[in-house]
């Protein structure tokens, strides 16, 4: 099995910060990565598919980079709709979920 | 629209069975893997079953497997999970979601959830 390892668990950053998250996999699973974004309450949406594209719709802010083991999820300007909590997503093997990122406003 | 319905989620005892149905809507269900990933409460998202698009093939997540069937109808564009034997730590929101390739890949469409409890 695939193991996803976020980094950090929980961020508080103020309005404007660039904000980035780490996700790392157990092994190499070339660009097979999405990132989502979830708010309370809500279902998942997803924001970045295949390591680095944009969902249609989704704010230029948001952004993806790496393969193989390592990659990151940036915002660019931190915006106060952007409190939720985001998640990493393999699909080389099945699908896993990394654990997730609390993002809040400080 | 484009739009997933779950339904079939409640409170359930230990060791009971429960059947949840989606229904999907705005697009060809029959062209695309389907999944269904739960939440517990407080907790992640967790990978919980997939089927491929005429249902020859399903997978699931090691702590679910041989309690849980995946099945869809393409006719009544609908997506089912069957839980038996269900436990505690199966108490969840359980989404349904559409993979937006035509092969396993991420989830573009996600319903709203049904929310299962397993208490005596």
């Amino acid at each position: 099995d695939i193991q996803m390892t976020q980094s950090p668990s929980s961020l508080s950053a103020s309005v404007g910060d660039r904000v980035t998250i780490t996700c790392q996999a157990s092994q190499d699973i070339s660009n097979y990565l999405n990132w989502y974004q979830q708010k309370p309450g809500k279902a998942p949406k997803l924001l970045i598919y295949d390591a680095s594209n944009l969902e249609t719709g989704v704010p230029s802010r948001f952004s993806g980079s790496g393969s193989g083991t390592d990659f990151t999820f940036t915002i660019s300007s931190l915006q106060p709709e952007d409190i939720a909590t985001y998640y990493c997503q393999q699909y080389d093997n099945l699908q896993t979920f990394g654990q997730g990122t609390k993002v809040e406003i400080k | 629209e484009v739009q997933l319905v779950e339904s079939g989620g409640g409170l359930v005892q230990p060791g009971g069975s429960l059947r949840l149905s989606c229904a999907a809507s705005g697009f060809t269900f029959s062209s695309y893997w389907m999944s269904w990933v739960r939440q517990a409460p407080g907790k992640g998202l967790e990978w919980v079953a997939n089927i491929k698009q005429d249902g020859s093939e399903k997978y699931y997540v090691d702590s679910v497997k041989g309690r849980f069937t995946i099945s869809r109808d393409n006719a009544k564009n609908s997506l089912y999970l069957q839980m038996n034997s269900l436990r505690a730590e199966d108490t969840a929101v359980y989404y349904c979601a559409k993979n937006f390739g035509v092969v396993i890949s991420g989830m573009d469409v996600w319903g709203q959830g049904t929310t299962v409890t397993v208490s005596s």
